[in-house]
């Protein structure tokens, strides 16, 4: 089955440690996207990128940092500078034919 | 001024009712529309999308766009208690007459309308 996978489902971070949440996909798709959604938020973009070895800077990326070595991975770290990281993460990478978006499931995320 | 924004709400119809959902931005170098449906606790997944001026029709949904008044709207005939949802708005930008690069492909969504449809 083709789909976007994220992992883990439910994440704790302790004080001034770092995490990373995983984004897997198998669509073939180029361009993927990390959001960040907060109880009764809409979705606010933390980065995104176009292309292998090629990202930009979201809305929220302070605290933040990604890497895209592979087309298939877009992993995001949540650092020890994001001093309010609790929330949903999500994940989505998009077909460049149609332009439709497909989401992961997600990470909540929990500081302990 | 935010870059995507959907109408306050929330929204609530009563069911068989029409509901009408609203979103403006603020590039005009935005091109594509989309309109996705989430329920608490789970991914959003998509309604609709349009790219072309006017409407676009699928079952009870219908899309709306006006570029030049640069808002984007979403009707939904025959509303059921089962649409009871948040429904979020969102905009790719491509380019256009304030076009960066660094900000192509970028897709920014609205912060959400929860709509109530109540029997």
């Amino acid at each position: 089955d083709g789909g976007i996978t994220q992992s883990p489902k439910y994440l704790f971070r302790k004080e001034g440690q770092n995490v990373t949440l995983s984004c897997e996909q198998n669509l073939n798709h180029d361009a993927m996207y990390w959001y960040r959604q907060d109880p009764g938020q809409g979705l606010r973009l933390i980065y995104y990128s176009q292309i292998v070895n090629d990202f930009q800077k979201g809305d929220i990326a302070e605290g933040y940092s990604v890497s895209r070595e592979k087309k298939e991975s877009f992993p995001l770290t949540v650092t020890s500078a994001q001093k309010n990281p609790t929330a949903f993460y999500l994940c989505a990478s998009r077909d460049r034919t149609n332009e439709k978006l497909f989401f992961g499931s997600g990470t909540q995320l929990s500081v302990l | 001024q935010k870059e995507v924004e959907q109408n306050s709400g929330p929204l609530s119809v009563p069911e068989g009712a029409i509901a009408s959902l609203n979103c403006t931005y603020s590039d005009r170098g935005s091109q594509s529309f989309f309109w996705y449906r989430q329920y608490s606790g789970k991914s959003p997944e998509l309604i609709m999308f349009i790219y072309s001026n006017g409407d676009k029709e699928d079952g009870r949904f219908t899309a709306q766009l006006n570029k030049a008044s640069q808002y984007v709207s979403l009707l939904i005939r025959d509303s059921q208690p089962s649409d009871s949802a948040t429904y979020l708005c969102a905009v790719v930008f491509w380019g256009g007459p304030n076009a960066g690069g660094t900000s192509y492909g970028k897709l920014t969504f609205g912060q959400g309308t929860i709509l109530t449809v109540h029997p």
